[in-house]
């Protein structure tokens, strides 16, 4: 079976640093994603790795070494809208196809 | 370019009842992903479809289907529903079925059983 971990809640300070860690257990790899998911909405894209190392887009970093099966996402400078649920996602190959395959997710709260 | 949309919203169905659910995906996208969120369970992957092949399917019964139209619209059918069955369903649209692009999600169906 597959199995990805991450822990279910977080708390941080505005402002602050935080990281969300994700390690995944699966039968073969082709990439990990990080989407963002607020109360009541839709998850959004935030980050896409296939190759080992640190990716970085604004405030928003995310890592991977596939050796490891690790990941995490940095999120600095942090703000009370960045309160949501952080899902980590893992691209399998599965039929001859890809299959994408979700943690639980991290609830982050940032609190002033 | 308009996004994922999902009708209904909310739902609210009675034990042993079935429900057909609609996502229109983004236009030119012909991958749709459909997936069941609950609480305690997170994201679970149903099924995928392709220029209206099913590609992939999760751990849900048989009583857990789909099918996609020639316009990449998507539709997810679940028969005899159970209270288990209450929940978020959400689908998902890429431009390609490769797994290496990102998902665009809808707002989801909310699906209460009684």
């Amino acid at each position: 079976g597959q199995n990805i971990d991450q822990p279910t809640e977080m708390t941080a300070t505005e402002g602050a640093i935080v990281q969300i860690n994700c390690t995944y257990q699966t039968s073969g790899f082709n990439g990990l994603f990080w989407y963002q998911q607020h109360a009541g909405e839709a998850p959004t894209f935030l980050s896409y790795n296939v190759l080992d190392g640190l990716e970085e887009k604004g405030r928003f970093s995310s890592f991977l070494s596939r050796s490891k099966g690790y990941s995490y996402l940095l999120l600095k400078e942090l703000q009370m809208k960045d309160s949501a649920s952080y899902l980590c996602a893992v691209s399998i190959p599965s039929g001859g196809y890809q299959k994408v395959t979700f943690g639980i997710g991290t609830k982050l709260q940032v609190i002033p | 370019k308009a996004g994922v949309t999902q009708t209904p919203r909310y739902l609210i169905k009675t034990r042993g009842q079935q429900v057909t659910l609609s996502c229109s995906p983004i236009s030119g996208h012909r991958s749709v992903s459909w997936y069941q969120q609950t609480p305690g369970q997170g994201l679970q992957f149903l099924f995928e479809y392709f220029s209206e092949t099913q590609r992939n399917k999760g751990n849900f019964p048989g009583r857990f289907s789909g099918r996609q139209f020639s316009n990449s619209r998507s539709e997810m059918n679940v028969s005899t529903l159970e209270l288990g069955d209450s929940a978020l369903y959400l689908c998902a649209s890429r431009l390609r079925g490769d797994g290496m692009h990102e998902q665009y999600f809808g707002p989801g169906t909310r699906l209460t059983v009684t």
